[in-house]
């Protein structure tokens, strides 16, 4: 069974359009996460969920929104997409916001290619 | 603010070589701190994690230890394999805090 799963892996699009990507874990963990991973490897943060409430939302553009219908689900809304929203973006997951020792657990990564 | 300095990559390195990769952290609070591996087109999973201060972190035969005097987490191993080729991010998460924060990443190639 996948721990964290996310869909789609590959995602090309076109500037403008509106596109989702999907996340779901089955850990039962409390917290989920958006990260994004540039084409260096770099990885940013874009926002943290805590039981379904928002907790972080690191300067991300309007155009990208969250939407957590449980605590298990994550999604990513992206409208009007533009070419610098080219990235990987991985979701995460934790058992506990800020515990001790806490790691996180990864998905695959959906690479988004906006041309 | 926190943050996570890794050297900068690529590293590349003769099978069975020693490997080093430095990293050091500045955090406001007490932080636990970990390495995670990024294999390609995979996405990260947790290599090691230690803490508290003096505890050493190991698996597959790479180790770090939790220096709070120079602030650091360096990433061991004694002899590299080819399949040890990927990015290698440190990070630290605060006690009660809200997020990861990871470094820039380091690659190993890794030459049979």
């Amino acid at each position: 069974d996948t721990a964290v799963s996310q869909t789609p892996k590959y995602l090309v699009t076109q500037m403008g359009n509106d596109k989702s990507i999907k996340c779901e874990q089955n850990l039962g963990h409390d917290t989920m996460y958006w990260y994004k991973q540039d084409s260096k490897k770099f990885l940013k943060i874009m926002f943290s969920y805590n039981n379904k409430e928002l907790i972080i939302n690191e300067t991300v553009p309007n155009r990208f929104s969250p939407k957590s219908p449980d605590k298990a689900h994550l999604n990513l809304h992206i409208n009007s997409l533009e070419l610098g929203d080219s990235a990987v973006y991985f979701c995460a997951s934790s058992l506990r916001q800020g515990a001790l020792g806490t790691e996180a657990f990864f998905g695959q990564g959906t690479r988004l290619t906006v041309v | 603010g926190d943050s996570v300095t890794q050297m900068e990559g690529p590293v590349t390195l003769s099978e069975e070589a020693f490997l080093t990769i430095n990293c050091t952290y500045t955090a406001t609070g007490y932080p636990s701190l970990f390495w995670y591996v990024q294999y390609p087109g995979e996405g990260l999973q947790l290599l090691l994690k230690a803490t508290k201060a003096d505890d050493k972190g190991s698996n597959k035969g790479f180790e770090a230890t939790y220096r709070k005097e120079t602030t650091s987490f360096h990433l061991e191993k004694g002899s590299v394999q080819v399949s040890d080729s990927a990015v290698y991010f440190c990070a630290l998460i605060l006690t009660g805090g809200f997020k990861t924060i990871f470094g820039a990443g380091t690659r190993l190639f890794v030459k049979a």
